[in-house]
């Protein structure tokens, strides 16, 4: 049992290029949230999934998009990298609102 | 949508020292959550508590859902406390979302 699973770790990019961030869990869990950190900042809500086949915008979803492929697997894409998008993301699950949320292990992007 | 502001923003500790954190957050919540990040940025769940208390070893949280307020203590600090720690809290709204916030860095020394 693994939890949530995030991939990359780490990635290095140029201004410009996509990639898509990876979010997996084994918890069979309904909700899924992606999140970025900044210093000083907290967690920021960037979007989420209540449940599989549905996606909302959270607080900061400007240059992201997001795809729920299945009830385990939930990813954020970014179409065209910016330096304001360095940042450590992290992916969080739980079964339905107001239990406890577990977190991904992050992934520390730098876009250059 | 609900306000979650944590005190103080920094604390410096002695080892073995006693300290308590405190999370205000200004609307009724379901869900309650402490967290630590460790030095290397993994976050680390510590309570679910949207109400009453609860103890883990040396920390244990209290959760007053009344006056809106939760408290984490932390007793005979040890070096490995050191890092950041997060409370979070969902409203009882129906499209709330998880909310952080900005975290109290804790540095526990020798």
């Amino acid at each position: 049992n693994a939890g949530v699973t995030q991939t990359p770790k780490f990635q290095v990019l140029k201004t410009g290029q996509s990639m898509t961030l990876q979010c997996a869990q084994d918890m069979n869990h309904n909700s899924m949230y992606w999140y970025r950190q900044d210093p000083g900042m907290g967690l920021r809500l960037i979007y989420y999934s209540a449940s599989e086949g549905t996606t909302d915008k959270g607080e900061v979803p400007n240059g992201y998009n997001v795809s729920r492929l299945n009830k385990r697997e939930f990813s954020l894409r970014l179409e065209s990298a910016a330096p304001s998008q360095t940042s450590v993301y992290f992916c969080a699950s739980w079964v339905v609102r107001g239990t406890e949320a577990f977190f991904g292990q992050g992934t520390r992007l730098t876009v250059v | 949508g609900i306000q979650v502001e944590q005190s103080p923003p920094d604390l410096i500790l002695q080892e073995g020292a006693n300290s308590t954190l405190r999370c205000n957050f200004s609307d009724s919540v379901n869900n309650l959550q402490w967290f630590h990040q460790n030095p290397w940025g993994q976050l680390i769940n510590l309570f679910y508590i949207p109400s009453g208390t609860k103890q883990n070893g040396r920390l244990s949280a209290t959760t007053v859902a009344t006056e809106r307020y939760s408290l984490l203590y932390i007793s005979s600090s040890q070096t490995t406390d050191s890092g950041v720690y997060f409370c979070a809290a969902l409203s009882t709204g129906a499209n709330s979302k998880l909310t952080f916030g900005k975290g109290i860095t804790l540095s526990v020394r020798p």
